[in-house]
């Protein structure tokens, strides 16, 4: 996980509510991604940051909304909005020109 | 055709045995691919990347990289109990200034009995 901590491990959040997961980084990585993991499935990219005070969207933003204000930090809000949001939540950060995505220990976020 | 696609598994190997992992790739993923592994529970860790066409040996596992055919695979010899974890295989997103972008597959679970 080296130097990429995911709070909390486990979160509980009721329909209805919006819930943020934090993601911190001290590895000095200017890209950090977000990512959702259903049981049996691959990864899925929700938002990206390449430099501070920007990011994109991946390929399932609805629902979500980030935040990049600083480099060693990028928080993820899950939503109301999203309508399934019972998943396996990993933050993923990259060096350029190292090629390699380190990734968090993950948050696994259930909705009551 | 999805961007990536694994065999679906899951793969069981007796102890000792060659695991084989396939993956399919799209045009719109890029020529570099990453095989990650992923215990139960736990955040996927990367174990062997390749960009060029040919083989990657590092250790156990040997990567293979075949452009014109679109595929990318591993293989784990001497297989261990400790493998028994799923395998997930990305490549990088095509084109644009979104670099480290990656596309994952959706994993094999891979099952190494004594």
């Amino acid at each position: 996980d080296g130097g990429i901590t995911q709070s909390p491990k486990y979160l509980f959040r009721k329909e209805g509510q919006n819930v943020t997961l934090s993601c911190e980084q001290n590895l000095n990585h200017d890209a950090m991604y977000w990512y959702r993991q259903d049981p049996g499935q691959g990864l899925r990219l929700i938002y990206y940051s390449q430099i501070v005070n920007d990011f994109q969207k991946g390929d399932i933003a609805e629902g979500y909304s980030v935040s990049r204000e600083k480099k060693e930090s990028f928080p993820l809000t899950v939503t109301s909005a999203q309508k399934n949001p019972t998943a396996f939540y990993l933050c993923a950060t990259y060096l350029q020109y190292t090629d390699t995505q380190y990734f968090g220990p993950g948050t696994r976020l259930t909705v009551l | 055709q999805k961007e990536v696609e694994q065999n679906s598994g899951p793969l069981s190997v007796p102890e000792g045995a060659i695991a084989s992992l396939n993956c399919t790739y799209s045009d719109r993923v890029s020529q570099s691919f990453f095989w990650y592994r992923q215990y139960s529970g736990k955040s996927p860790e990367l174990i062997m990347s390749i960009y060029s066409n040919g083989d990657k040996e590092d250790g156990r596992f040997t990567a293979q990289l075949n452009k014109a055919s679109q595929y990318v695979s591993l293989l784990i010899r001497d297989s261990q109990p400790s493998d028994s974890a799923t395998y997930l295989c990305a490549g990088e997103n095509a084109g644009g200034t979104s670099y480290g972008k990656l596309t994952f597959g959706q994993g094999t679970i891979l099952t190494v009995h004594p």
